[in-house]
This record gives structure tokens, sequence and C-alpha cells, in this order.
């Protein structure tokens, strides 16, 4: 595997469910993201972890709860989902503070029924 | 806080015309700036970047862009379009840490 992977790529949950997502990066980054990508919005960042530490948190609702165990692996935890949480979630790596660009992985098309 | 603007949400250009996408930004430090292209259900790709160095940018795809500090802009063009060129393209700065992406620009290639 190179770059960015994300499994599961499509994910239909009913809104009792519990489930999660998974990242992880071939790159030897040291920083990891997810972010949110609805129709016709921008893109939201949800999490930011570098060094394995959350460093951001933008006011994301707690039925979703990251986890980074270790520098190429991030997961969103996610439980009692909304039909408004339905996105596209996208997981990115990045060199923290050295190299600036972020690689994004190929997303996972979530569906809250 | 950084910020940016892609003008136009959508885009529509003859298949062989130029094709010229707008960004500007606003920063208070040097920035780093990127574009990015997304197509139809995939994450992002990077198209190119500016850090340092030459102002004018090459990058994938034939595909370039021009860092311009007096104007804040960082306009992203290609000579002759291709229909494979229809996707969703995305400016970004950074402060080397945190993204600060625009909404977005819709490219559509009329043959």
């Amino acid at each position: 595997e190179t770059g960015v992977t994300q499994t599961p790529r499509h994910l239909v949950m009913g809104m009792t469910n519990k489930k999660s997502l998974k990242c992880e990066q071939h790159l030897g980054h040291n920083a990891m993201y997810w972010y949110k990508q609805s129709a016709k919005k921008p893109l939201e960042l949800m999490f930011v972890y570098s060094l394995e530490e959350r460093v951001e948190n933008n006011s994301v609702p707690s039925r979703f709860s990251p986890e980074c165990p270790n520098s190429s692996h991030l997961f969103l935890h996610l439980h009692t989902l909304q039909p408004e949480d339905s996105a596209l979630y996208l997981c990115a790596s990045s060199q923290w503070g050295k190299s600036y660009e972020q690689y994004f992985g190929p997303g996972t098309r979530l569906t809250v029924t | 806080a950084q910020s940016v603007t892609q003008l136009g949400s959508h885009v529509s250009v003859s298949e062989g015309a130029l094709v010229l996408l707008r960004c500007n930004y606003s920063s208070s430090v040097p920035p780093y700036l990127f574009w990015y292209v997304q197509y139809p259900n995939q994450g992002l790709q990077l198209l190119l970047k500016y850090t340092t160095g030459a102002t004018l940018v090459k990058g994938i795809n034939g595909f370039e862009a021009e860092f311009k500090k007096s104007e804040t802009s960082f306009h992203l063009t290609k000579p002759s379009a291709h229909m494979s060129d229809a996707a969703e393209y995305f400016c970004a700065v950074s402060d080397r840490n945190q993204f600060y992406f625009g909404t977005g620009t819709s490219l559509t290639v009329i043959p």
C-alpha cells in the first residue's frame, strides 16, 4: 500500500449503530487529520493529531470520537449519528511544521439512515 | 486567521480553451499556497504548491499557477482544457500546521 488509505470506502449505518472509520498513512508523516465534506459546503476540519496527541478539535459533536494509537493510524468512531452526518469523510496526513502539504486518502462515503 | 476566496463556484470552458480558476487569500505572513483537484468520489490530489522561490509554479497535468503577492492571488491556469480536467478544484493556504481551504470551483469542460 502507498499513500493514505481509508476503509471502508462506503458505509451505510442506522442512527443507533456504532461503527468505525480507519485511516492509515504509509508516508512516514507525524500528523493526521479528519475532514468532513458535505455537498455544497466547504471542507470542515474535524480533528488534528500531531505526534499522536490531539491538537485541535473544531467543536465536533461527541458522537464523533477520534483515536490515534500511533503516527500511522487514525480512527473515527461513530455512534448515534444523525442523517445530517451523511458526508464524505476524508483523512489526510502531513509532516508537522516541515513538509507543508497534506496528502489525502480516497475518503469514506457515509450514509446515515 | 487566514482565509481563501475562490471566485466562481462553477466554471465552464470548451475543450481546447484556456482554463483560469481564481484564488485570492488573506494572510498576515508569507503564505504557503496549494491547488488540489478532486474527482468524483475520490480524495483530494495535490496539483501544485508554492512555498518559496519562483513565483510561477508548474504542476501535474499541464497546470500552473502564479503567486502574486501584490494582488494576494494564486490563480490556476492551463493553456488548453481537456475533457479529463473536469473536476472540483480547491485552493488552500497553510501556515505550516493549519490548512485553510477555499469553497472549491467545479470545472466543466464542454466538448
